[in-house]
């Protein structure tokens, strides 16, 4: 089956500083990704579609300046929360689409922010 | 707005039961849903996917039905194992070209109890 990983797993870091976050699916091409967040014990909510080679779509209440996305290749997406606050402390997911329409999820990271 | 519901939050059985979980949409205009498996702290892993034309899907012990019409699916699970434990999630993707964006519901979280 399709694998995609994500680096680190979990990251606690001081706030007012920037965490970059990797999705990589690693044994296929993803045309689309996609980044979710988690609260606890809350659904995962869309935070916003990279397609490899565009800028991102953000979804509504989600600033981009603040989550940048970076789609470089169609296997590597990255997540950067710049000036990380306590209130960004979440689990974050990423998905990939393969042209089959399947998406496959990577194992998240747990992101602490002090 | 599509917006994805899943009844109960919270559920334990002993080992042996079978059960269901309740999984409603309000918006019927769906490419498919999908059921999901998440253990604590850990990614999404697909358990079903049923197609907008289809009404279920098996896979070992687990069936799930989809009612579109109503907005209603059903996840099934038959001669529940304390492996059973950890918290479904029902998701659907939104009929449209190039709609690939997932809306996830909170989950129910099952306890298996030996």
């Amino acid at each position: 089956g399709a694998v995609v990983s994500q680096h680190p797993s979990r990251v606690i870091c001081k706030s007012g500083t920037s965490v970059k976050i990797e999705c990589r699916s690693l044994d296929f091409q993803a045309t689309t990704m996609f980044w979710y967040r988690q609260f606890p014990k809350q659904s995962l909510m869309l935070m916003a579609t990279s397609n490899e080679g565009s800028k991102a779509t953000y979804e509504q209440g989600v600033e981009k300046d603040k989550f940048l996305i970076n789609h470089a290749s169609l296997t590597l997406s990255t997540l950067t929360v710049t000036s990380a606050h306590p209130e960004d402390s979440s689990f974050y997911i990423c998905s990939a689409r393969r042209a089959t329409d399947t998406q496959y999820f990577g194992p998240g990271t747990r992101l602490t922010v002090l | 707005k599509q917006e994805v519901t899943q009844i109960p939050a919270a559920l334990s059985v002993p080992e042996g039961e079978n059960l269901v979980l309740n999984c409603s949409f309000t918006d019927s205009a769906i490419y498919n849903l999908q059921w999901f498996r998440q253990d604590p702290g850990k990614g999404l892993t697909s358990l079903l996917l049923i197609q907008s034309s289809q009404r279920e899907q098996t896979s070992g012990r687990l069936n799930a039905s989809l009612d579109k019409s109503s907005g209603r699916s059903t996840l099934y699970i038959a001669a529940s194992q304390p492996g059973d434990s950890a918290t479904y999630l029902c998701a659907v993707r939104p009929r449209g070209a190039g709609s690939y964006q997932l809306t996830f519901g909170k989950g129910t979280k099952l306890s298996v109890i030996p």
